[in-house]
């Protein structure tokens, strides 16, 4: 059963913080992903990663950044918490191939205060 | 920039009726249209995709159109049931690693 696990189900993170958002893949994915869920704007993306140590903006990198030093771990990092970065964070990870499935994570609903 | 739009926003359907979803996309080089299940509180899932080389492509219950010309592309849920109520999302990519996402339709099966 393949498997992308997020660190923490729910966050209650305070104002400027240092906000780090963990994933962990045990398929030996090549790629991983970071969307972020928001009510009537689905599924944005914020950054992904096509190998180790690379990175690659989304659509909405902006106040984010994002780490990958093994394959099968991708961090998020909301250098200063704001307000506006409340949402449900969703990890994912698919092969290498293009055009290929993507596997989620069950979500981290952050809530900065 | 590259966007996908996804009509309807909500959609509530009887018991045993069929249920349309359709989906815009702008980026005409999109070769692949995969469309996520997200039932309530749990992960988006995969229950069906398309690619541009095929027009129609059908699992059981489900089937999803693609109009390349229109830039359309649609699912189809027939014979619906309670268990297929959940949100729907369709994406498109262009065979990159960059997915675009519908807003998702949040679909009510009324037993």
């Amino acid at each position: 059963d393949v498997k992308v696990t997020q660190s923490s189900r729910y966050l209650v993170k305070r104002t400027g913080e240092k906000v780090f958002l963990e994933c962990v893949q045990d398929m030996d994915h090549e790629n991983m992903f970071w969307y972020r869920q928001d009510p009537g704007l689905g599924l944005r993306l914020i950054y992904f990663s096509y190998d180790v140590k690379m990175k690659e903006k989304g659509d909405i990198p902006e106040g984010y950044s994002v780490s990958r030093e093994k394959k099968e771990r991708f961090s998020l990092i909301l250098e200063s918490a704001s307000t506006n970065q409340t949402s449900m964070y969703l990890c994912a990870s698919s092969r290498g191939q293009a055009r290929s499935e993507a596997f989620f994570g069950q979500g981290t609903r952050l809530t900065v205060v | 920039g590259e966007n996908v739009e996804q009509h309807p926003s909500t959609l509530s359907v009887q018991e045993g009726d069929s249920a349309v979803i359709k989906c815009t996309y702008s980026d005409s080089a999109s070769n692949y249209f995969p469309w996520y299940k997200q039932e309530l509180g749990k992960r988006p899932q995969l229950i069906i995709d398309i690619r541009s080389n095929v027009g129609e492509k059908k699992d059981q219950r489900i089937a999803v159109t693609l109009n390349k010309t229109a830039k359309h592309f649609s699912l189809h849920i027939t014979e619906t049931q309670p268990e297929d109520s959940a949100v729907y999302f369709c994406a498109a990519s262009t065979g990159g690693f960059k997915t675009i996402f519908g807003a998702g339709t949040r679909l009510f099966v009324k037993a």
